[in-house]
């Protein structure tokens, strides 16, 4: 069966400092794909990357970057020199690519960037 | 950029009332979901559907049933509502990709209490 363990229930840091969000998945599967989502305030979940389980490259896209290492099932998202806009949920999820392909949510990361 | 709606956007009822989720998207997804947001964050699958006439329950157990009669609208009803059911709502539809696994999106959500 498949589980994201989102270990950090909140983390706060000052603006400008780096965070990073730890995800930690099981799945049996040899064909997954990871994704992560932002929860603002406003409550709606907002789509920010998937990678699949064949693709180990780190990805950045801004401020923004992924270290996904199928070694330690980790797919881990940092936060370069933070910014208040950036205080939200963020969830990490996981879909297997045999049976009904839902995706499965860990119980997410609070995050709150100080000013 | 997704069009995925939901009405009302917040919902106070009282106990013993059936009430209707509404929930529409304009991207011609097949596949469409509705998760249950507890307030200490958790997202739980209560229900999914593949398309029109199909729907399956999710991982939660829930007392709400879902239709599918068009492909764009997939509603969910509380016969009887309850404190229990206060949470918020959330519908997401997705295009089937490779492996059937392309992200989500989220429309803004439903935030029902139940008194």
């Amino acid at each position: 069966a498949q589980k994201v363990t989102q270990a950090q229930t909140e983390i706060s840091v000052v603006e400008k400092e780096d965070v990073t969000l730890d995800c930690v998945y099981e799945t049996r599967d040899t064909t997954y794909y990871l994704f992560w989502y932002k929860q603002p305030p406003s409550g709606e979940l907002v789509f920010l990357i998937r990678r699949n389980s064949f693709d180990e490259q780190n990805e950045i896209s801004g401020r923004y970057s992924w270290n996904f290492q199928k070694s330690t099932s980790s797919f881990n998202f940092t936060i370069t020199a933070s910014q208040v806009v950036d205080s939200a949920v963020y969830f990490c999820a996981l879909s297997e690519a045999t049976g009904a392909n839902n995706l499965f949510f860990g119980t997410g990361t609070r995050l709150t960037v100080i000013p | 950029e997704a069009d995925i709606y939901q009405t009302p956007r917040y919902l106070v009822i009282g106990t013993g009332k059936k009430i209707t989720l509404e929930c529409s998207q304009t991207m011609g997804h097949d596949k469409m979901y509705w998760y249950q947001q507890d307030p200490g964050m958790e997202l739980h699958l209560i229900h999914y559907s593949y398309g029109v006439n199909s729907t399956e329950k999710g991982d939660l157990s829930s007392e709400s049933t879902v239709s599918r009669i068009r492909t764009e609208h997939f509603p969910l009803t509380l016969e009887s509502a309850r404190p229990s059911h206060t949470s918020q709502y959330l519908c997401a539809s997705s295009g089937f990709g490779v492996g059937g696994n392309s992200p989500l999106h989220f429309g803004n959500g439903t935030r029902l209490t139940v008194t």
